[in-house]
């Protein structure tokens, strides 16, 4: 199955500033899930964006979805030191098989 | 309502042993699936069941199997356990009625294999 592919790897940011994140895929989706995981903790889920959809929102997060291009992107607005985490993007080709990429380490300073 | 719920949370075992790591997923959700995480090769899907069924298997050798019960609860086992199956194991669950469904993770077994 393909994964999904973040880029950048790593973001460290101030407090107060967005943080953008991409994913790439190669083949076509059902949906697209984004996911955060605190150190030594289990994923938490984000938001999910239908593959008939182009931008989901929730909160302070904004979620774009272009399939022509195969990519995804995940803004944080005015983040704060407790969006610290890791992100990930996970493409559900069906059947609930989710491909994940290698995630995004965000790091937002006080 | 209650989340994924995964048992135990942390466990050390010694190589060649077996390990059974256990799952209650999200109350209604019949869809169960378990991945492995670990440094080098991230999050990887291990398997899916439905309804007592396997419906979906990753690319994983047989010592990596599972089970659900009646109660959608779900069960792993790894057999003959290897340094590197140490990683995090997490569960997940949705409805998994149709493609498309969120699917909620819980917060994941710590294997270590000493």
């Amino acid at each position: 199955s393909q994964q999904g592919e973040e880029d950048p790897q790593a973001l460290s940011i101030q407090e107060g500033e967005n943080a953008t994140m991409n994913c790439s895929y190669k083949t076509s989706i059902n949906n697209l899930q984004w996911y955060r995981q605190n150190s030594g903790r289990g994923l938490v889920h984000l938001i999910l964006i239908r593959s008939n959809e182009r931008e989901k929102h929730s909160g302070r997060l904004r979620v774009t979805l272009d399939t022509s291009k195969k990519s995804s992107s995940l803004l944080i607005t005015a983040s704060r030191a407790a969006d610290t985490a890791s992100y990930f993007c996970a493409t559900d080709h069906g059947n609930n098989r989710l491909a994940f990429g290698k995630g995004n380490q965000v790091v937002v300073i006080p | 309502k209650a989340g994924v719920t995964q048992t135990p949370r942390y466990l050390i075992k010694t190589r060649g042993q077996q390990v059974t790591l256990s799952c209650s997923p999200i109350s209604g959700h019949r869809s169960v699936s378990w991945y492995q995480q670990t440094p080098g090769q991230g999050l990887q899907f291990l398997f899916e069941y439905f309804s007592e069924t396997q419906r979906n298997k990753g690319n994983f050798p047989g010592r990596f199997s599972g089970r659900q019960f009646s109660n959608s609860r779900s069960e792993m086992n790894v057999s003959t356990l290897e340094l590197g199956d140490s990683a995090l194991y997490l569960c997940a669950s949705s409805t998994g009625e149709s493609s498309g469904n969120t699917i909620y993770f819980g917060e994941g077994s710590w294997l270590t294999v000493v």
